[in-house]
């Protein structure tokens, strides 16, 4: 059964702080990585990963995929309240490419 | 215009209850699915859908069914509801298989 692990599944830090989300994965056949952004709405795509080691940076976001390890991670540096919200790794693989969802890491900014 | 849209936004139903939720897209992708969101659970797959012609049951698909009209609209229906279908339900898009998915925004149904 394909599986995408998030960790932490919370974390609390103040404006300023830069924080490192976390994602694993045992899925067949992989094909790519997503990061998607949730805030009290429809999950809003960030990025996707397909090749290892090559960093795909938007502003003070970024991730990296490790495709030997099966994993990812996303910085954010210099958070701001507005970078609250849930951050969604998803996996494209399996039979059909199906999109696997982890269970999400929620990301509190306090002032 | 939202290139995604779900129809109601919020549902309150009683047990024993049909429901449809609608979604259409103004995108033109084929691929279209539906997820439903739980509280420390994430996203799970219910159905997904290649083409008109090209349906697909997802991780959990009991208690659902879906209609693929037209390219553009993606029923999903709970025939008889549960309370432990209460959740936040996504529709989602994409133009291929490895493309990213684009969501709706989202129906949040409670079942009483």
């Amino acid at each position: 059964e394909d599986k995408v692990v998030q960790s932490p599944l919370s974390l609390v830090v103040h404006e300023g702080d830069t924080v490192t989300l976390n994602c694993s994965y045992e899925v067949t056949n992989f094909r790519s990585l997503l990061w998607y952004k949730q805030e009290k709405k429809a999950p809003t795509f960030l990025f996707m990963l397909t090749s290892s080691g090559i960093e795909k940076k938007s502003g003070r976001l970024s991730s990296i995929l490790d495709k030997k390890e099966l994993f990812s991670i996303l910085n954010i540096t210099a958070t701001q309240t507005g970078d609250s919200a849930i951050y969604l790794c998803a996996v494209i693989g399996g039979s059909n490419y199906k999109l696997t969802f982890g269970k999400g890491t929620l990301l509190t900014v306090n002032p | 215009d939202a290139d995604v849209t779900q129809t109601p936004r919020n549902r309150i139903t009683k047990t024993g209850k049909r429901i449809m939720l609608e979604c259409s897209q103004t995108k033109g992708h084929d691929r279209m699915y539906w997820y439903r969101q739980d509280p420390g659970l994430g996203l799970r797959l219910i159905y997904y859908s290649f083409d008109v012609k090209d349906i697909n049951k997802g991780e959990i698909s009991d208690g659902y069914s879906v209609s693929r009209q037209a390219q553009a609209k993606f029923s999903l229906s709970l025939e008889s509801a549960i309370p432990n279908q209460t959740a936040l339900y996504f529709c989602a898009t994409a133009l291929e298989a490895l493309d990213t998915q684009y969501f709706g925004p989202g129906t949040r149904l409670t079942v009483l």
